[in-house]
């Protein structure tokens, strides 16, 4: 099945700086590539996603990056905000034949003031 | 909309004792899933339902079962519940597959004692 690996599992920056978090995978059949936020209590939200027809999605301040090639992708936060501390989670749909999603681990981001 | 409501939010059981999660979603969505989330280990999917009268396993389904009677709910039952079954649970629903925006529930916290 698929392995889903994220780096770092805890991300301290300034704030207005930016933070970049990685994740690798073992299926090279997986195509959907989302990233989840999660605050203190609460559920995962989705924050962006990427498809493996494309290499690079921005949303404002939050893009992710994909390398089919080598099986990684990152998620990038310019100009982080107190608001951006949380724990985020990439993931990885099954690929080839079971359903769901394989998440990695999670990073927890915290944004020094 | 309420989107995906979970009860009970607590909930401490002893070993060997029964119960069940409870997750409904008022947006119509066709899939379904339930998540256990440990410290350090990320999310991970125990079953999911494409759709109603359809359901199946997904990473670590032992100690636990589904049905999909309606569109809007998916209760997940604990048969005998053990101490290694402490987690926090999430359910998630989507439009129609894994591929979609999976929304979250604010989460269950089991504790088995």
């Amino acid at each position: 099945g698929e392995n889903v690996e994220q780096h770092p599992s805890t991300l301290s920056v300034q704030e207005g700086d930016s933070a970049v978090i990685k994740c690798t995978y073992s299926d090279s059949a997986s195509n959907y590539f989302p990233w989840y936020k999660q605050e203190l209590g609460k559920g995962p939200q989705l924050i962006i996603d990427i498809r493996s027809n494309v290499g690079e999605k921005k949303d404002q301040r939050i893009a992710v990056t994909l390398n089919k090639t080598a099986k990684h992708f990152s998620l990038h936060i310019t100009e982080t905000q107190p608001e951006d501390s949380a724990v985020y989670f990439c993931a990885a749909d099954s690929g080839g034949g079971a359903d769901g999603l394989t998440f990695g681990k999670g990073t927890h981001l915290i944004i020094q003031p | 909309n309420a989107g995906v409501t979970q009860t009970p939010k607590f909930q401490v059981l002893k070993t060997g004792q029964s119960m069940t999660l409870q997750c409904a979603q008022d947006m119509n969505h066709e899939y379904m899933s339930w998540y256990r989330q440990d410290p350090g280990m990320g999310l991970r999917l125990i079953h999911y339902s494409v759709g109603a009268g359809i359901t199946d396993q997904g990473e670590v389904p032992n100690g636990y079962n589904v049905s999909r009677s309606t569109t809007e709910d998916f209760p997940l039952r604990l048969l005998s519940a053990a101490p290694s079954q402490t987690s926090v649970y999430f359910c998630a629903s989507s439009y129609s597959n894994r591929w979609d925006e999976q929304f979250f529930g604010p989460g269950t916290r089991l504790t088995v004692l």
